[in-house]
């Protein structure tokens, strides 16, 4: 157990639809990170909080937004879903930043 | 740019053998690079790390070999057994310091 907790595990939801994802990170991690993983394009780094606020960007569609509350757990909204977004969504945490993570056991998400 | 890849996409072994993954990396100015062993159903896990001060580095049965000058990672398991049989990712941070880039795995089956 990586000590990070991910909700749900599985979402099933239609096009065109807006979902939410938590995570709540290890005891005492101030950082968070979402990653997408689809069979073609592996494990994709989309944002990363830092204590609150944003810290980094990587390959997040505008469609997508995250945000990290007082208690820094993390939520990753996914709005105007498209077939595509069909996915395994992970979160991670750690102490600081671009050092090992620790990861959650993800959210599949079902687009149909 | 950055990019993290790996040798083979699969690899199969028979259990007590000894397993060899690689991993290319891109980045020259990279001082830190991880291995993650995923099972299916499961978010990443941190198997070992190295930084580039160093050329080797061991741990329960798995040694990580780095070699600078091809800019190569590999990961070597000791008398592989069949809960060893996992997707096995290299990772290095982005060139921001931000988040971790992944390559994209070995499926790693051990049969016994």
């Amino acid at each position: 157990d990586s000590g990070v907790t991910q909700t749900p595990k599985h979402l099933i939801t239609a096009t065109g639809q807006r979902v939410t994802l938590r995570c709540s990170p290890r005891s005492g991690d101030l950082s968070v990170y979402w990653y997408q993983q689809s069979l073609d394009q592996g494990l994709q780094f989309l944002i990363q909080y830092y204590n609150g606020e944003e810290r980094a960007k990587g390959n997040i569609l505008e469609r997508f937004s995250a945000q990290q509350f007082p208690d820094l757990h993390s939520e990753l909204n996914l709005s105007s879903l498209e077939l595509g977004d069909s996915a395994l969504y992970f979160c991670a945490s750690s102490t600081g930043s671009g050092e090992k993570l620790f990861f959650g056991s993800g959210t599949q998400l079902s687009v149909l | 740019g950055e990019s993290v890849g790996l040798h083979l996409p699969t690899l199969s072994v028979q259990e007590g053998d000894n397993s060899i993954i690689n991993c290319a990396y891109s980045n020259s100015a990279s001082d830190y690079f991880i291995w993650y062993k995923q099972e299916s159903g499961k978010g990443p896990q941190f198997i070992i790390d190295i930084r580039s001060n160093m050329d080797k580095r061991q741990g329960q049965r798995v040694t990580v070999l780095l070699n600078k000058t091809v800019k190569h990672l590999s990961l070597q398991i000791a008398a592989t057994q069949p809960g060893d049989s996992a997707v096995y990712f290299c990772a290095e941070p982005n060139q921001a310091g931000t988040a971790l880039i992944f390559g994209k795995g070995t499926t790693l089956s051990v049969s016994s």
